[in-house]
């Protein structure tokens, strides 16, 4: 079956970069939409991004000018950038598919979650 | 950016209906779908397009959207559905996540 698991540095520092990578096992990301999300501790959940056919991004507008999203279909990854971090970022990022051909709408499959924390 | 509101928190006795209710402006012309999230775990999808459960999804949740509000209804809830719920909907091309809601069952 399908599984998504997150994987990068649980610590970043103030105005440094935040980067992680999610490795997709048993699916190519050359097909679906292949999203982050985010849950500072304690909050709801946060849209940040989707890469879809490979190459093809859309982010949150809140985000944007901060956010890169890329994809290696080779090694089945995609990747979050996000720079300038400040403590408002620290939250638990998950990656997570949607099959827009099966589910209309929704995330159908989710990674387990990595927490970062920013902070000097 | 489109939004979607949800009651912060709902109260339920075992047995009874839970109601959750999200809105949004012409929600009703989307699909929206509900994700259950327990401590510690992640988000699991429970209503897809409006009303419709996946596989291994308890026949007693439930969906539905009209309007400016879609509401996820769950009948002879027990303990075990207590958790957070979250709405979510696309527009534009983005996503949109409610806030959340914490289903408490006591």
């Amino acid at each position: 079956q399908v599984q998504l698991q997150e994987s990068g540095p649980g610590l970043v520092k103030p105005s440094e970069t935040l980067s992680l990578t999610c490795t997709v096992s048993g699916d190519s990301i050359s097909g679906y939409y292949w999203s982050w999300m985010r849950q500072p501790p304690g909050k709801g959940l946060e849209w940040i991004g989707y890469i879809y056919y490979s190459e093809r991004t859309k982010y949150n507008p809140s985000l944007k000018s901060r956010l890169s999203i890329s994809g290696d279909t080779s090694k089945h990854q995609f990747s979050l950038k996000l720079s300038s971090v400040t403590a408002a970022d620290t939250a638990v990022y998950y990656c997570a598919r949607a099959n827009l051909a099966l589910f209309k709408d929704a995330f159908d499959i989710w990674g387990q979650g990595t927490m970062v924390t920013v902070s000097s | 950016s489109y939004e979607l509101t949800q009651p912060p928190s709902v109260s339920v006795s075992p047995g009874q209906t839970a109601s959750i209710t999200c809105s949004g402006d012409k929600l009703g012309d989307k699909y929206t779908c509900w994700y259950q999230q327990k401590p510690g775990q992640s988000p699991v999808v429970v209503i897809y397009e409006n009303n419709k459960r996946p596989s291994g999804i308890p026949e007693r949740f439930s969906g539905s959207n009209s309007g400016n509000i879609a509401t996820l209804a769950i009948s002879g809830t027990q303990p075990m559905d207590e958790a957070d719920y979250y709405c979510q909907a696309w527009d534009s091309s983005t996503v949109a996540f409610g806030g959340g809601t914490k289903l408490t069952v006591l």
